[in-house]
């Protein structure tokens, strides 16, 4: 049981290229959501999917497109980077009505 | 507009030294209220839910409490492996419960030996 995993560990693009961060869960939970951690903003929400095939705009959605690709995946498209992008993203998985997030590990990412 | 803010930004504590670290929201209707523990270069790890006021968890020399304001996390006797940044996070109510948490900044703890 992994719990939540993240792909990759740390990447750095230059201003334009496109990216996926990739993001799995093995505990059955309907939902899923990716937050940005910046110093001094604390953790804030990009995007959600309550359930299997919707999405929804969080806190700073800007810049950034979501896909859930089944009820275990749930992927973070950067398709032209920024350098106001650079942070470190975090994905959660959760269980309507029982509230509590679990988080992966993190990718770092750095925009140039 | 839903608020977390926590104090102080940053506490150092000798080991053995107890203290508290101070939640406060402002929420439309509060479904939850959840302490992390973020270690350097990791994923925030879970540590309570707290539902209402009055409520209280313990948790090794941890103690999370909650008012109607606030939360604090109580640290007894703390060690050197208690050292991280501990997040706060709320949970507002309404009928499109999406799980969404709003976070504070955090508290980053240094507990010397």
């Amino acid at each position: 049981n992994a719990g939540v995993t993240q792909t990759p560990k740390f990447q750095v693009l230059k201003t334009g290229q496109s990216m996926t961060l990739q993001c799995a869960q093995d505990m059955n939970h309907n939902s899923m959501y990716w937050y940005r951690q910046d110093p001094g903003m604390g953790l804030r929400l990009i995007y959600y999917s309550a359930s299997e095939g919707t999405t929804d705009k969080g806190e700073v959605p800007n810049g950034y497109n979501v896909s859930r690709l089944n009820k275990r995946e749930f992927s973070l498209r950067l398709e032209s980077a920024a350098p106001s992008q650079t942070s470190v993203y975090f994905c959660a998985s959760g269980l309507p009505g029982q509230e509590t997030q679990y988080f992966g590990p993190g990718t770092r990412l750095l925009v140039l | 507009e839903d608020q977390v803010t926590q104090s102080p930004e940053a506490l150092r504590l000798q080991e053995g030294e107890s203290s508290s670290l101070n939640c406060s929201y402002t929420v439309s209707g509060l479904r939850g209220l959840f302490w992390y523990r973020q270690d350097p270069g990791k994923g925030p790890e879970f540590l309570f839910t707290l539902y209402s006021a009055g409520e209280e968890k313990e948790k090794e020399r941890l103690k999370a409490t909650l008012t109607k304001k606030e939360s604090f996390l109580h640290i007894t006797a703390p060690k050197p492996e208690d050292s991280a940044t501990y997040l706060c996070a709320v949970q507002a109510g309404g009928s499109s419960n999406t799980g969404k948490l709003i976070f504070g900044q955090g508290t980053t703890l240094q507990v010397k030996p």
